[in-house]
């Protein structure tokens, strides 16, 4: 079964223009951490934010921001403003308990226009 | 800053050779692993290790092996390349504090004719 689902394949969007991926996890364990990654057209995977199912304050950083809501088993992640260089394919990620190994999401490609 | 290498970045080869794809990081991190991607698609862990002489398979099931006798080397191999390997191969350690981010290398593109 797919631990990490992320349902939207690719989102296109107007510079400036402000974009929330969603994230929705399933897991047994009552301790886990979430990742997100972005995978820029050249290839390598970028780590952007770890958090763990202990602390669900929202995250903010730059024009970056995170949702965690365990009530429903969603770790979103929203670009305000977005620009020509958020462009990539975004991926959300699950460790479960104190394993190491991620679970990885499909991702979602996002498009920014100028 | 991650310190992770992989190398080639790009191997296009025939099929029935045998490929190494290298794999090394300076930071000292115990735990490495293996992932396999199509493009624009999900990441499926093939391999990893916890520590040197550790190595366990992954998710998905691979012909390809790899070896752990150095902390910092964590090299691939397939016996014997077939046009189903063709993929991208992705390289990540990561330290051993609690789940930690795994730090990624720039990845092998990988294409057998």
């Amino acid at each position: 079964a797919q631990k990490v689902t992320q349902a939207q394949t690719e989102i296109s969007v107007v510079e400036k223009e402000d974009v929330t991926l969603d994230c929705v996890y399933e897991t047994r364990d009552t301790t886990y951490y979430l990742f997100w990654y972005k995978q820029p057209p050249s290839g390598e995977l970028v780590f952007l934010i770890r958090r763990n199912s202990f602390d669900e304050q929202n995250e903010i950083s730059g024009r970056y921001s995170w949702n965690f809501q365990k009530s429903t088993s969603s770790f979103n992640f929203t670009i305000t403003a977005s620009q020509v260089v958020d462009s990539a394919v975004y991926f959300c990620a699950l460790s479960e308990g104190y394993d190491y190994k991620l679970s990885f999401g499909a991702g979602t490609t996002v498009t920014v226009r100028a | 800053e991650a310190d992770i290498y992989q190398t080639p970045r790009y191997l296009v080869i025939g099929t029935g050779k045998k490929i190494t794809l290298e794999c090394s990081q300076t930071m000292g991190h115990d735990k490495m692993y293996w992932y396999q991607q199509d493009p624009g698609m999900e990441l499926h862990l093939i391999h990893y290790s916890y520590g040197v002489n550790s190595t366990e398979k992954g998710d998905l099931s691979s012909e390809s092996t790899v070896s752990r006798i150095r902390t910092e080397h964590f090299p691939l191999t397939l016996e014997s390349a077939r046009p189903s390997h063709t993929s991208q191969y992705l390289c990540a350690s990561s330290d051993s504090s609690a789940p930690g981010p795994q730090h990624f290398g720039d990845g092998t593109r990988l294409s057998i004719l």
